[in-house]
């Protein structure tokens, strides 16, 4: 089945180490995205992937820093450096901007990062 | 820049009763796309329906429904005979066309009551 994975579910880390969030879809979607997701915020934008190897700033980018070696898979890394890392994160695709089409955003089932 | 406001945190609709949430937004574009995600206690985010500004035809899906009010820059979703299914978290998101940056509002908390 087409769809956006995540892994682990559940993340646990001590303070001062980075981690690495994964996410892989098979949808063939050419734009990737990680929110961050706090009770009462919303989705905060930390970066969005347009293309390969080319990806830009969101809104909260500080702390965070991501690649897009492939088109599939688009991993978060949370460095040491984010002050406040526990949350849940989401990952999204969504296909090449065309006249016409729905323009949605695909989401995978989110990681819980809890920073100990 | 682009802002999307859900002003009510949290809402309740009796089971087979009719409730609307609000949406508005923020935007000097006249080509852009409006959604209405939802977001179950799985917290698996599930898209409800769509709309493209320059279709004057409000979207409808099933008991979902919007009404678009472009001047007003106004997108409230209407759900019609409530389910406890649809007790979920539900948020309003903005794209401008040709571009890839969504904006999400803060969501709305709907609880159905049986």
């Amino acid at each position: 089945d087409g769809g956006i994975t995540q892994s682990p579910k559940y993340l646990f880390r001590k303070e001062g180490q980075n981690v690495t969030l994964s996410c892989e879809q098979n949808l063939n979607h050419d734009a990737m995205y990680w929110y961050r997701q706090d009770p009462g915020q919303g989705l905060r934008l930390i970066y969005y992937s347009q293309i390969v190897n080319d990806f830009q700033k969101g809104d909260i980018a500080e702390g965070y820093s991501v690649s897009r070696e492939k088109k599939e898979s688009f991993p978060l890394t949370v460095t040491s450096a984010q002050k406040n890392p526990t949350a849940f994160y989401l990952c999204a695709s969504s296909p090449m901007r065309l006249a016409g089409s729905y323009n949605e955003q695909f989401f995978g089932p989110g990681t819980r990062l809890t920073v100990l | 820049a682009q802002t999307v406001t859900q002003s009510q945190p949290e809402m309740s609709v009796q089971e087979a009763e009719t409730v609307t949430l609000s949406c508005t937004y923020d935007t000097s574009e006249s080509d852009y796309y409006l959604f209405w995600y939802k977001q179950p206690p799985s917290r698996q985010m599930i898209l409800v329906i769509r709309q493209e500004a320059y279709k004057q035809q409000n979207a409808t899906e099933n008991r979902f429904s919007v009404n678009f009010q472009k001047a007003a820059k106004s997108f409230s979703l209407k759900i019609s005979d409530s389910q406890l299914g649809d007790a979920a978290m539900y948020f309003c998101a903005y794209l401008t066309s040709g571009t890839y940056k969504y904006i999400f509002g803060t969501g709305t908390r709907l609880k159905v009551l049986a």
